[in-house]
Parts: structure tokens; C-alpha cells; sequence
């Protein structure tokens, strides 16, 4: 299947610092990533659309200046947590459709995700 | 946004077959997804089932669709230890997918 890499695994930072997330699409071109936040125990939370070559979309509550996303080729989407706080602290995972001539069905992969950890 | 619901947790015992279930909200959803997540790690695809399907079966897991009461289950024949994970159901409609709260499955040796 599609491989979607997700970088880094895990960080740790101190309160005030930026961290980038990067998410690569490895073996196929994806017009169109997401970007999902998930608390412990908790399901995923939608948070942004990330279209590639246009500005994200993001979902209701999402503060679209503390995390910027960047979505520059059909197979890179960041994910940017500006001053990060202790209450940002989370696992981020992105995932990425793939585009398709005929969409016969809607495949959406994953990457491993990214534990932040905000000091 | 649209409504997926699953039970947290589910316990059942090496051998036994295991069934999870989720109910969602939008009739016009047209595919539903089943996702497996193993401890920080990310979702991995399991299946999935078109709206017009009313049961799918792929090897050990089978998926049933009972479209007018919105109901969508997953059965593991003959669990193993290694299907211990969160297993969350997923809607695609109007260009989004929406997840349930994920069911915990833990399986006992």
C-alpha cells in the first residue's frame, strides 16, 4: 500500500520554541493532506485541510497562526507549532489521499505520527 | 460535523472472534472505513466497505453495513494477541473523513 512518512517521531521543547512537522507522501503524489490531532484516549481531531499550492483550510477553533501549515508539492505537507505552550503538547498525525484519475474510492494514509512533548 | 460513535473497549479472549461496532449519522456517507492503531503509531488501514455493499469479507475480518439503521460493525475471526489495538470506524463524506472515538480491543491470552 502507500506510504506516508511522518517526521519526527517525537520531540521535546521548551515552552516558547517552534517545531516543524514534516509529512512526505513516499510513493505517491497527494494533492490534498490532512492534518489531525489526537489527546490520549481521545479520537482524532480534524484539524486543517493542507491543499497543496493554496492556503490550508482549517477546521473551526484551529488557530490557523499558531500552526502553520505549508503544503509546497504534491508530495510534502509541514505542519509548524509556533510558540509552543505546555497545552500544545500532543500526538499530531497527517495523512495524505491520493490523487487518482478515477476515484473509485477514497483511500486516506497515514503517517506514524508525531508525539510533542512541550516543556 | 457528522457523528460517529463506537464503544470504548472491548475485551475478548484468544481464539474467540471479536465484533466491533459503530453507529454514524449521515445516510449519503458513500464509502466507511475501518483503521487499526497499535500504540503511538499511526492509523493503518484496514478495509473498507462501499455504501451500496451490505458485507465484505476480507480473509479473518469481515464488515457488515446495515445502511438504514447506520450501523457498521467489524468481525476478527479467530482473534490473536497481535489484534490488540484501537480500532476506529471512518465516514468519507463531502470531502472529509470523520472517525469515531476508537474501540479499545484487548485481547487475552
Amino acid at each position: 500500500g502507500a506510504v506516508v512518512s511522518q517526521h519526527p517521531s517525537r520531540v521535546i521543547c521548551k515552552s516558547g520554541t517552534s517545531v516543524k512537522i514534516e509529512c512526505r507522501s513516499l510513493d505517491f503524489q497527494a494533492t490534498t493532506m490532512f492534518w489531525y490531532r489526537q489527546f490520549p484516549k481521545k479520537s482524532l481531531m480534524l484539524m486543517a485541510t493542507s491543499n497543496e499550492g493554496s492556503k490550508a483550510t482549517y477546521e473551526q477553533g484551529v488557530e490557523k497562526d499558531k500552526f502553520l501549515i505549508n503544503h509546497a508539492s504534491l508530495t510534502l505537507s509541514t505542519l509548524t507549532v509556533t510558540s509552543a505552550h505546555p497545552e500544545d503538547s500532543s500526538f499530531y498525525i497527517c495523512s495524505a489521499r491520493e490523487n487518482r484519475q478515477q476515484a473509485t474510492n477514497e483511500k486516506l494514509f497515514f503517517g506514524s505520527g508525531t508525539q510533542l512533548s512541550v516543556l | 460535523g457528522e457523528d460517529v460513535e463506537q464503544s470504548l473497549f472491548l475485551s475478548v479472549r484468544e481464539g474467540d472472534s471479536s465484533v466491533i461496532n459503530c453507529t454514524y449519522t449521515d445516510s449519503s456517507s458513500t464509502y466507511l472505513y475501518w483503521y487499526k492503531q497499535e500504540p503511538g503509531a499511526g492509523l493503518q488501514l484496514l478495509t473498507y466497505i462501499f455504501s451500496n455493499m451490505d458485507m465484505k469479507q476480507d480473509q479473518r475480518l469481515t464488515v457488515l453495513l446495515n445502511k438504514k439503521d447506520k450501523h457498521l460493525s467489524l468481525r476478527i475471526a479467530d482473534t490473536q494477541t497481535g489484534d490488540s489495538a484501537i480500532y476506529f470506524c471512518a465516514e468519507y463524506n463531502f470531502n472529509k473523513f470523520y472517525f469515531g472515538s476508537g474501540t479499545k480491543l484487548n485481547v487475552k491470552p
